[in-house]
């Protein structure tokens, strides 16, 4: 098992310009989220999926869009980016069973926005 | 509304001695916590996790933890560090939510604390 695979490893991207982060999860897991990680603030959630067909925004969720496409697959699109979204993004998966929320990570995307 | 504070956000031990690294939480309900480990440029890995099991907690790589409900408390100990320990620490505090009939967990995490470990 791959686990929670992130493509891109890095970007960078000119102001205004649009991407998408892909996440993919082959635990068969419910849910997934999309956190991004600042220098001395932890993981801040974005948006979560808590089940296939089903998105809700987290604690920062501001120019940023999410779709769940299948049960393995969670994307984030940045449709204009800004120098405040540059940052390491963070996607996660959890669930079924008696693990509902311990979160298993990917292996994040460096993303720098000029 | 739940919430992490770690301590110390940098800590600095020697090869071979202890480490202390210091969480209290808030919740409203019976929590579930969690260490995470983070070397430099990886993603985060799970070190141990409390789920109203036994108060103390043994996780990887020698690393364990005591939920202490009177104090709101979660640290994490080693009795020696070691070279490979050196990276980032996040305390992780976690509510079981349900949304269209499924239950998932709201991670809230706190701000990390950085252990460097001198040879």
């Amino acid at each position: 098992n791959a686990g929670v695979t992130q493509t891109p490893k890095f970007q960078v991207l000119k102001t205004g310009q649009s991407m998408t982060l892909q996440c993919a999860q082959d635990m068969n897991h419910n849910s997934m989220y999309w956190y991004r990680q600042d220098p001395g603030m932890g993981l801040r959630l974005i948006y979560y999926s808590a089940s296939e067909g089903t998105t809700d925004k987290g604690e920062v969720p501001n120019g940023y869009n999410v779709s769940r496409l299948n049960k393995r697959e969670f994307s984030l699109r940045l449709e204009s980016a800004a120098p405040s979204q540059t940052s390491v993004y963070f996607c996660a998966s959890s669930g079924p069973g008696l693990a509902y929320n311990e979160q298993f990570f990917g292996p994040g995307t460096r993303l720098t926005v000029l | 509304a739940q919430s992490v504070t770690q301590l110390d956000s940098h800590v600095s031990v020697s090869e071979g001695t202890p480490v202390l690294l210091r969480c209290n939480y808030s919740s409203s309900y019976s929590p579930s916590l969690f260490w995470y480990v983070q070397h430099p440029n990886k993603g985060l890995q799970l070190l141990l996790k409390y789920t109203s099991a036994a108060t103390l907690v043994k996780g990887i790589n020698g690393f364990e933890a005591e939920f202490k409900k009177s104090e709101t408390s979660f640290h994490l100990t080693k009795p020696s560090a070691h070279m490979s320990d050196a990276a980032e620490y996040f305390c992780v505090v976690s509510d079981l939510s349900r949304a269209g009939g499924t239950s998932y967990g709201k991670l809230t995490f706190g701000q990390g604390t950085i252990l460097t470990v001198h040879p």
